[in-house]
């Protein structure tokens, strides 16, 4: 199985912070990589797919770049709802596998 | 509106069976396939599998092969997930979520997890 890896694992930071989460695959995953953002009680909801493909309706502060094994989640500046988990999830070989996600909380 | 609405929480025994249905609307139900993701406690996202809703082929991750059924029925538009031998490290949150295959001209791509379910919880207590 491709295993993911996200760093960090959590993160303090505050309102108008840039902020970059990194997610590596074990083996190279070409841009099979998708962003998804959960709150506490909900449903993930997808951020970016194709690795840097924004999800319609997402905010244009969200931003992925990355192919091959590394990728990158950037919010260019942290607004209170973006306070969440984030995953990464690579689809590029079964089984499908999700990163254990990254914290972002309120310094 | 595209949506996938989940059957409600489920409380079972160990040893028992438990049987989640995701019921899709406005879209075109056999023109993608579902996977089913749980989320136990505090704890992160596993796919366990994915049924085609055009096909009705399906795959799971080898740590619920044996274990789990996934099926589609298109005159419903639902898709469903059961879980038998049922442990106590099968409480978590199961989800359904939709993918498939877009082209743009040539370039053609997994569209994956656009769309979820709202989250079944399911506990496993004697």
């Amino acid at each position: 199985d491709i295993q993911m890896t996200q760093s960090p694992s959590s993160l303090s930071a505050s309102v108008g912070d840039r902020v970059t989460i990194t997610c590596r695959a074990s083996q190279g995953i070409s841009n099979d990589l998708a962003w998804f953002q959960q709150k506490p009680g909900k449903a993930p909801n997808r951020l970016i797919y194709t690795a840097s493909t924004l999800q319609t309706g997402v905010p244009s502060r969200f931003s992925g770049s990355g192919s091959g094994t590394e990728f990158t989640l950037t919010i260019s500046s942290l607004q209170a709802e973006d306070f969440a988990t984030y995953y990464c999830l690579q689809h590029n070989t079964y089984p499908w596998t999700f990163g254990p996600g990254t914290k972002v909380e309120i310094k | 509106q595209v949506e996938l609405v989940q059957s409600g929480s489920e409380v079972k025994k160990p040893g028992a069976s438990v049987k989640v249905s995701c019921k899709a609307s406005g879209y075109a139900f056999s023109t993608f396939a579902i996977t089913w993701v749980r989320q136990a406690p505090g704890q992160g996202l596993e796919c366990m599998g994915w049924t085609s809703a055009y096909t009705g082929n399906t795959h799971f991750a080898q740590k619920f092969q044996g274990r789990v059924s996934l099926t589609t029925e298109t005159s419903t538009n639902t898709a469903y997930m059961e879980l038998r031998s049922l442990r106590y490290d099968d409480t978590a949150v199961y989800y359904c979520a939709r993918w498939g295959t877009s082209c743009s001209g040539s370039n053609c791509y997994i569209d994956v997890f656009d769309i979820w379910g709202q989250g079944t919880v399911v506990t496993v207590s004697s």
